[in-house]
């Protein structure tokens, strides 16, 4: 059973363009984080929502944790090519799970 | 200071065989995971260590899967017999307080 679903599951966008990614659930949690993971590399923490509603930026990614906790999205402005990779949303709370990924493609 | 140092980075074995893999995480970090990784199943967590003591080892596939840790700086992952189902990149990552998960590289394993 896939507890976080993650969607699109790939998306292949031009240099310069706006995308966002969800990331879904039935259940509410204590908190989410966000992780990128790039070719032949362990994923990597990009940011951690804790808050309902809470909205955190870095640089051109914008996070924002839905107001009951279930849902979360990631927005990228103006893609480069060194935004691709694995976008994985992660629950945590005794345990890290995550959810199935998006596979982002940026091409110049 | 040194990330979470996995080994090795590649193994391709024959069905049947044992495999060991290794993980040591970073210093002062109390808490030790091992996920798998497969393009069928995502990131799939498969068990994780509180201060060297196994918590959660529900994700653990079978019985042929078994992992130690003897102490804070050191863990292994076993499968034995080792089937080609089996095969994927196993991660190790750690953190300290459970706020933030630091991986490792993987170790990519292919079960011929």
């Amino acid at each position: 059973t896939q507890l976080l679903e993650q969607s699109p599951q790939f998306l292949s966008i031009q240099e310069g363009e706006n995308l966002t990614v969800y990331c879904n659930s039935s259940s509410v949690f204590s908190s989410l984080q966000w992780y990128r993971q790039e070719p032949g590399e362990g994923p990597v923490l990009l940011v951690t929502v804790v808050t309902g509603g809470e909205v955190k930026k870095l640089k051109r990614l914008t996070f924002q944790f839905g107001d009951a906790r279930k849902d979360s999205s990631l927005h990228i402005t103006a893609a480069q090519p060194g935004d691709t990779g694995l976008y994985l949303c992660a629950f945590t709370g005794n345990q890290f799970y995550f959810g199935t990924g998006t596979s982002l493609t940026v091409i110049p | 200071d040194a990330g979470v140092i996995q080994s090795p980075r590649h193994e391709v074995t024959e069905m049947g065989q044992e495999v060991t893999l290794r993980c040591k995480p970073i210093s002062g970090h109390d808490y030790l995971f091992w996920y798998r990784q497969t393009m069928m199943r995502g990131l799939e967590l498969l068990i994780y260590f509180n201060n060297n003591v196994p918590i959660d080892d529900s994700g653990m596939p079978e019985d042929r899967f078994s992992a130690k840790m003897p102490n804070a700086s050191f863990s292994t992952l076993k499968i034995q017999p080792s089937e080609p189902r089996d095969s994927a990149v196993y991660f190790c990552a750690s953190s300290f307080r459970n706020r933030e998960l630091f991986f490792g590289e993987g170790s990519r394993l292919t079960v011929l």
